[in-house]
Formats: C-alpha cells, sequence, structure tokens
C-alpha cells in the first residue's frame, strides 16, 4: 500500500531551528498536511501545502515540498518550549505518517 | 464546549466484551472518521462516512464496525475485543476542505 514515513523522534535546543521530514509515495496527493499532538490531546492542523507548490510560509513555520523526490519537510524557525509535540505528516488527508516527537531542550 | 466530543475517555475491558465508543461534534460536517493510535504506527484509519448513509472501510477495519445514527454522530464498535486492539482512538470532523477536527480521544485497554 501507499506509505507515509518520518522519523520517529527529533530533539533541538530552544532558540534552534527544527526541520521534520516526510517522505509519501503516492504521487496523486493533492494536499499535504501538517498535524501537530500535544499531549493528552487530538491532532490540530498546522498547515497544508498544495501539490504545485514549492513552498508556503505562514510566520515561524516553512513547508517544503520536493515533489520529484515526493518528499516534505516542516522547518520552525526559533522553536520553543511550546513547541514540544508530535507533529504528523499526512496525505490527502486520511493517511498519516507515524508522527515525529519533537522536544525542546531549554 | 468542546466541537467534538468523545466518550469515554478511558476504558477498561476484558477480552471478548462488546464495546462501543461514541462520537459527537457540533461542527454541522457531513464527513467523520475514526482512527487509532499506536506508537510508532501513527494514525491509521479504521472506517470514514461522507454522510449519514455512506460507510467506508479503512486501512484496518477487521475487527470493527461502525454506525452513524446522525450526522452528528457517530460510533464505533469492537463486537469481541482482543488485547491487539488497546490503543488510543480519535473520532474526527471535516467539511471536505483540508482540515480536520480531532476529538480528545479515547483510551482503550483491552485485558
Amino acid at each position: 500500500g501507499e506509505d507515509v514515513e518520518q522519523s520517529l523522534f527529533l530533539s533541538v535546543r530552544e532558540g534552534d531551528s527544527s526541520v521534520i521530514n516526510c517522505t509519501y509515495t503516492d504521487s496523486s496527493s493533492t494536499y499535504l498536511y501538517w498535524y501537530k499532538q500535544e499531549p493528552g490531546a487530538g491532532l490540530q492542523l498546522l498547515t497544508y501545502i498544495f501539490s504545485n507548490m514549492d513552498m508556503k510560509q505562514d510566520q515561524r513555520l516553512t513547508v517544503l515540498l520536493n515533489k520529484k523526490d515526493k518528499h516534505l519537510s516542516l522547518r520552525i524557525a526559533d522553536t520553543q518550549t511550546g513547541d514540544s509535540a508530535i507533529y504528523f505528516c499526512a496525505e490527502n488527508d486520511m493517511r498519516f505518517g507515524a508522527g515525529t516527537r519533537l522536544t525542546v531542550k531549554p | 464546549d468542546a466541537d467534538v466530543t468523545q466518550t469515554p475517555r478511558n476504558r477498561i475491558t476484558k477480552t471478548g466484551k462488546r464495546i462501543m465508543l461514541e462520537c459527537s461534534q457540533t461542527k454541522g460536517h457531513d464527513r467523520m472518521y475514526w482512527y487509532r493510535q499506536d506508537p510508532g504506527l501513527g494514525l491509521r484509519l479504521i472506517y470514514y462516512s461522507f454522510d449519514v448513509k455512506d460507510i467506508n472501510k479503512g486501512e484496518i477495519s477487521d475487527g470493527y464496525s461502525v454506525s452513524r445514527q446522525a450526522q452528528a454522530k457517530f460510533s464505533l464498535s469492537l463486537e469481541s475485543a482482543i488485547p491487539n486492539q488497546t490503543a488510543l482512538y480519535f473520532c474526527a470532523t471535516s467539511d471536505g476542505n483540508h482540515e480536520q477536527y480531532f476529538g480528545p480521544g479515547t483510551r482503550l485497554t483491552v485485558t
């Protein structure tokens, strides 16, 4: 079947940039999404990108899409302790990756 | 009040028991979803419904059934629970325009 893959863990220092990577296999994906899950809560949509775009920026968040390599990344600038959470990549809103647990150290 | 509510929030049950997880939403959305979350596996789609008369199997529907009682209600049943159904279960809704709204989750333990 089609897979969405992410590394499971990322640790950064407060103030640094975080980059979370994702690869997907369905070349027909129209939209790709990033969700955030805080402890004890459900997922919340952070941002999404249309497949005909290469980049989308929203305040501290930058999404890069390499459609040729089926690679999606989420960059968080000036990472804060409040950014500690699990980040999920998803394609076409129903197929999710395993999630990357971001830990931000003071 | 929360847009998507799930009951119960936690449940411990024994192997072989029937259990129902309920989901209600006040968003007025037609689309509703059930996922399970397991460590290292992320979210996997169990069933989804695009309107009251529409039910579709997801990636891992075996051992589960659903009922869409109304636009606002979508319940998930385990007819005979088994230990490998121990997981965190999430309900979600959407209007088809990108964002899914998730409930707080139900932690189910099958002993």
